[in-house]
């Protein structure tokens, strides 16, 4: 199956501070994903992006299918940034299970 | 719209007890995924559903599993008998099959703790 890394493991920032988190895929994919998962243990879908870049307030996100990877930026980060976050990739059809990764904990203090 | 709703939000049971853990989801979408999350092995995919109907159910650990989903708008996961080792956060996820609307949509999990 599909392999997906996502790096650093952990990260620790103050608060303002910016911060790139990558992942990367072993495989060929039409569907990538990033969650939040805050310290309530909700998950939270950040943004669908297979290809290409998206941005939603200070966070943004690109995906460059083609060398089998992915960044999500966090730009100004808050204590509320805290939690951990998953990038999640599938192959195939509509409606295939996402595989995901084993997250990047970050923690923001003020 | 709700979201993805789940019951029961915690579960504490003794082992060799039967569980049942329930999931509504998204009204609209059509398919639903049952995912466990522990420390040891993080986020695993257990089985989904497209349409109402299984399409994966590799990931389920054991014939103690099960999972049924009788309509579109109610899932269940049961296990019997219960483990120890079957504690964890299980959540369920839907999303809607077509182009950008592929959002997976989680619900707000169910901690299962088998003494």
């Amino acid at each position: 199956g599909i392999q997906v890394e996502q790096s650093p493991p952990d990260l620790i920032l103050q608060e303002g501070a910016n911060s790139t988190l990558r992942c990367n895929f072993s495989d060929s994919v039409n569907n990538l994903q990033w969650f939040h998962q805050n310290p309530w243990g909700q998950l939270i879908n950040l943004f669908y992006i297979p290809s290409g870049t998206k941005q939603n307030g200070r966070l943004s996100a690109t995906t460059v299918a083609t060398e089998r990877y992915s960044l999500l930026y966090i730009s100004s980060s808050q204590t509320t940034d805290s939690g951990v976050y998953f990038c999640a990739v599938a192959r195939g059809q509509a409606g295939t299970a996402l595989i995901f990764g084993k997250g990047t904990t970050l923690s923001v203090s003020s | 719209d709700a979201g993805v709703i789940q019951s029961p939000r915690h579960e504490v049971t003794e082992m060799g007890q039967e569980v049942t853990l329930r999931c509504k989801p998204i009204s609209g979408h059509n398919s639903l995924f049952w995912y466990r999350q522990t420390m040891m092995r993080g986020l695993e995919l257990l089985i989904y559903f497209n349409n109402n109907v299984p399409i994966d159910d590799s990931g389920m650990p054991e014939d103690r599993f099960s999972a049924k989903m009788p309509n579109a708008s109610f899932s269940t996961l049961k296990i019997q008998p219960s483990e120890p080792r079957d504690s964890a956060v299980y959540f369920c996820a839907s999303s809607f099959g077509g182009g950008r609307q592929r959002a997976l949509h989680f619900g707000n999990g169910t901690r299962l703790t088998v003494t």
